[in-house]
């Protein structure tokens, strides 16, 4: 079973990139990695997913490193409605549980 | 409108009345699961099926049952609610795919207050 590690908090600037790591030592082969966002009293929302090496999309980037024990979850010029949780999961191998990390609150400040 | 739908949104109940929390999707996908968030413990699954009958436990299955009698209800029971069990509960859905599961949808939560 694939533990997460992430950082409990972070703070940033209107406008800087964020970048969040998340450590996952014992993720399996199958495994996917995929960052969701939550804000105060509403369900997690997919935010990006990958399997190795680099994803892009319109909101962010996550790197892999080739030994997939870790990931990060780079959000670009962020603005205050970034402010958010942001969780790191693993898993997704059909028949794997999931397991999210603990979660990083980011606060973007103006 | 694809979605994941939860009932009830908010419920107070009293330790040891049975309740059921349901959960359907729209988007006939495969995989439902529930978790529980508890402030400082993050989001944790419960229980998970990956298709009609087929269920699985989670990292804290223990006071729940679940059942899968049709693809698009995942129904969340609580026999003997304990107050351990005051939380707020996410249902999610997913389609699988070859290598494992697409995104999940989540839905809008459920904040349980056992007394």
């Amino acid at each position: 079973l694939a533990k997460t590690t992430q950082p409990i908090s972070m703070d940033s600037y209107e406008g800087q990139e964020v970048n969040i790591t998340c450590s996952h030592n014992n993720i399996a082969t199958n495994d996917y990695i995929t960052w969701y966002q939550q804000f105060p009293s509403q369900g997690p929302r997919f935010i990006i997913q990958g399997y190795k090496t680099k994803v892009t999309n319109e909101v962010a980037s996550l790197f892999i490193p080739a030994d997939r024990k870790s990931s990060t979850l780079s959000l670009p010029r962020v603005s205050l409605s970034d402010t958010a949780v942001y969780y790191c999961l693993v898993g997704g191998a059909a028949g794997n549980k999931l397991t999210f990390g603990g979660g990083t609150r980011v606060l973007v400040k103006p | 409108e694809a979605q994941v739908t939860q009932n009830p949104r908010y419920l107070i109940t009293v330790t040891g009345k049975k309740l059921t929390v349901t959960c359907s999707q729209n988007m006939n996908h495969e995989y439902m699961s529930w978790y529980r968030q508890d402030p400082g413990l993050g989001l944790r699954q419960i229980y998970y099926s990956m298709n009609v009958e087929v269920t699985d436990k989670g990292d804290v299955p223990e006071g729940y049952k679940v059942s899968r009698k049709e693809k698009r209800n995942f129904p969340l029971i609580l026999e003997s609610p304990s107050p351990n069990q005051t939380s707020l509960y996410f249902c999610a859905s997913s389609s699988l795919r070859d290598r494992g599961l697409e995104t999940q949808y989540f839905g809008p939560g459920t904040r349980l207050l056992v007394l």
